[in-house]
């Protein structure tokens, strides 16, 4: 049980390259969702999915994709890097959709991205 | 609209000294409230819930509805304590995906 997988671990990208930053739990979650953590501002909140099909944004989803096409998988998808985009993204999942169970969300171990 | 405030970057105690990680929290319904810490080379993980009224690893946390406020708090601090500790919200019915973070306090205790 591998819990939350993150890949790439490290990742430098040149203004206006496209990537993808993979998820994938092995825990059967419904709810996934991608942040990114910047020196001074937390964890904010960019897409996420209760549900196979099903995504939405979140508090900073300009710039960002997503797509769930499988209970497993929710990559994240950057059309365009700009230099605005240099951060530290996390993944997590929960087997809960709302906070009517524990709200406790497992987290990844981190994505850093710097583009130049 | 929802906020969560931190109000302290770092914060730095000796060991076998109190603590206390302030939360300040705007929101207009009713609101739940979860401290996570993300302890050095480790994952962000959850602490405790207010819904639960637990102790964990000696920390506690009361939510103050008139202060808006969930400070944590540990009579006697450790050094394992040492992480970042974040404070987050969240509406009570609502989606994960309305969770919002605090910018997060680094507790440093020293021996």
């Amino acid at each position: 049980n591998a819990g939350v997988t993150q890949t790439p671990k490290f990742q430098v990208l040149k203004t206006g390259q496209s990537m993808t930053l993979q998820c994938a739990q092995d825990m059967n979650h419904e709810y996934m969702s991608w942040y990114r953590q910047d020196p001074g501002m937390g964890l904010r909140l960019i897409h996420y999915s209760v549900g196979a099909g099903i995504t939405d944004q979140g508090e900073v989803p300009n710039g960002y994709n997503v797509s769930r096409s499988t209970t497993e998988d929710f990559p994240l998808r950057l059309l365009s890097a700009a230099p605005s985009q240099t951060s530290v993204y996390f993944c997590a999942s929960s087997p809960h959709r709302g906070t009517r169970d524990t709200g406790e969300l497992f987290f990844g171990e981190g994505s850093r991205l710097t583009v130049l | 609209a929802q906020r969560v405030t931190q109000p302290e970057k770092l914060l730095s105690v000796f060991k076998g000294a109190p603590v206390e990680l302030k939360c300040n929290y705007s929101y207009s319904g009713s609101p739940e409230l979860f401290w996570y810490v993300q302890y050095s080379r480790q994952r962000l993980q959850l602490l405790l819930r207010h819904i639960s009224r637990e102790s964990i690893k000696g920390f506690t946390a009361d939510l103050n509805k008139g202060e808006t406020s969930f400070h944590l708090k540990k009579p006697f601090a450790q050094e394992e304590d040492s992480a970042m500790y974040y404070c987050a919200l969240t509406g009570r019915g609502s989606t994960l995906g309305r969770l919002y973070f605090g910018r997060g306090t680094q507790l440093t205790v020293w021996p």
